[in-house]
């Protein structure tokens, strides 16, 4: 079965430090990756999209990499700060009709002051 | 006001009782799904629908049921609760392979 799996339950970092965050699939072969941000009690929220064929997207502060080869994402948070503590869910989506849009479990981001 | 609205957000409800929770956008998507978190568990498709005539089936559908009453609303159905479904249910709404938009979900206790 599709198995999504996040580094790391709880991920500490000091403020202004990089945070990277990895999200590993099983038996998937997505057609795109999507990074999204939750905050207490609220719905997830979408920060990137990556498609198969790119390697790389940025935005802001945030970057991520996408190996299907590794079958790896990789999501980085420069100059981070307190205000991005969170948890951040990978997920991901296939073109095909029968092939859910699938969410990994999540990293609880905490940027000490 | 918010673009994918749940209702109630919150419930307290005693094992057996029906229960529907209710979702409404006004993003235009044809698409709507509904999620179970859990926690460690991250979230789980129950239902989705890609348009008023199409309901499918997610990865935990036993002992729920859904409705698309229109392009809108999708509700989802607990016929009848066990406390094993108490979690936070959420909504969520996107265009063809585009980010999913999510409502602020129902937090749900079966007692």
């Amino acid at each position: 079965s599709q198995k999504i799996e996040q580094n790391s339950e709880a991920l500490n970092i000091q403020e202004g430090k990089t945070a990277t965050l990895t999200c590993n699939y099983t038996n998937y072969s997505p057609a795109y990756l999507q990074w999204y941000r939750q905050d207490p009690g609220r719905g997830p929220v979408f920060l990137l999209l990556i498609r198969e064929n790119e390697k790389e997207k940025r935005k802001e502060r945030l970057k991520v990499t996408f190996d299907t080869t590794l079958k790896q994402s990789l999501f980085h948070i420069t100059a981070s700060q307190p205000a991005d503590s969170a948890t951040y869910l990978c997920a991901l989506g296939g073109n095909n009709y029968g092939q859910n849009f699938v969410f990994g479990p999540g990293t609880r981001l905490s940027v000490l002051p | 006001d918010a673009d994918v609205t749940q209702t109630p957000r919150n419930r307290i409800t005693k094992t057996g009782k029906r229960i529907m929770l209710e979702c409404s956008q006004t993003k235009g998507h044809d698409r709507m799904y509904w999620y179970r978190q859990d926690p460690g568990l991250g979230l789980r498709l129950i239902y989705y629908s890609f348009d008023v005539k199409d309901i499918n089936k997610g990865e935990i559908s036993d002992g729920y049921s859904v409705s698309r009453q229109a392009q809108a609303k999708f509700s989802l159905s607990l016929e009848s609760a066990i406390p094993n479904q108490t979690a936070l249910y959420f909504c969520a709404t996107s265009d063809p392979h585009q980010p999913q938009h999510f409502g602020d979900g129902t937090r749900l206790s079966i007692l």
